[in-house]
């Protein structure tokens, strides 16, 4: 079966410092990937999605970037982060082969918060 | 994708049936509608997907009319462990497209 590992769980970081959360899919191939954030109270904003390795398409203009150096491996960094970055991030995978609507199957999360 | 819309917030008690409805006017022929649950610190989890009529899992069942314009997500019998979001998705059979969630719904279950 296939699975979606998200870490760390919680994080808690400076204003101005680095971020690098990462997420690995196991039990399938090719899939898409994608990052959410979700801050407070709200709902879920489509940060990031890839249909395949090297492949990042930006639905939200931040100082957040995503990378995807391997099939089942998505990476989400900043280089300084804002107290505005603070959220609850989640990561998603979907089967591009069904032919209905893919569901979503997302991890457990990180919630970020920036100090 | 479809724009959706749905009530910001639904109270019910327990035992009772819940049913949350989701406009899509701009839904298109390959378009697929899809519900999630939400709990708090916790991704969403699919609950069903119908394309039209009646779908039914033993979670809940979901109910499109012809028109396809709507959805209604139908939980039977709720208890305080349902109380969560729910959202409602309308989008196609490519996998490529990206799935744009709304503000959901916030169902509150009372004892």
């Amino acid at each position: 079966s296939q699975t979606i590992h998200q870490w760390p769980a919680t994080l808690v970081q400076p204003v101005g410092s680095p971020l690098s959360l990462e997420c690995t899919v196991e039990g399938t191939s090719n899939p898409n990937l994608y990052w959410y954030r979700q801050a407070a109270g709200r709902g879920l904003q489509l940060l990031f999605y890839s249909v395949g390795i090297g492949q990042i398409s930006s639905e939200v203009p931040q100082n957040l970037s995503a990378s995807r150096p391997q099939d089942r491996q998505f990476i989400l960094s900043s280089k300084k982060l804002l107290l505005s970055d603070s959220g609850f991030y989640l990561c998603a995978w979907s089967d591009p082969r069904d032919t209905h609507m893919p569901p979503l199957h997302f991890g457990n999360g990180t919630r970020l918060t920036v100090t | 994708l479809a724009k959706t819309t749905q009530p910001i917030s639904m109270d019910s008690y327990e035992g009772q049936e819940v049913n949350i409805t989701c406009s899509h006017n701009n839904i298109a022929t390959n378009d697929y509608i899809t519900w999630y649950q939400q709990f708090p610190s916790q991704g969403p989890r699919f609950i069903i997907q119908g394309y039209k009529t009646k779908v039914t899992n033993e979670v809940a069942s979901l109910f499109i009319p012809a028109d396809r314009k709507s959805s209604t997500l139908s939980l039977p019998r709720v208890s305080l462990s349902d109380t969560a979001v729910y959202y409602c998705l309308v989008g196609g059979p490519s996998g490529n497209t990206p799935l744009v969630f709304g503000k959901g719904t916030r169902l509150s279950v009372i004892a």
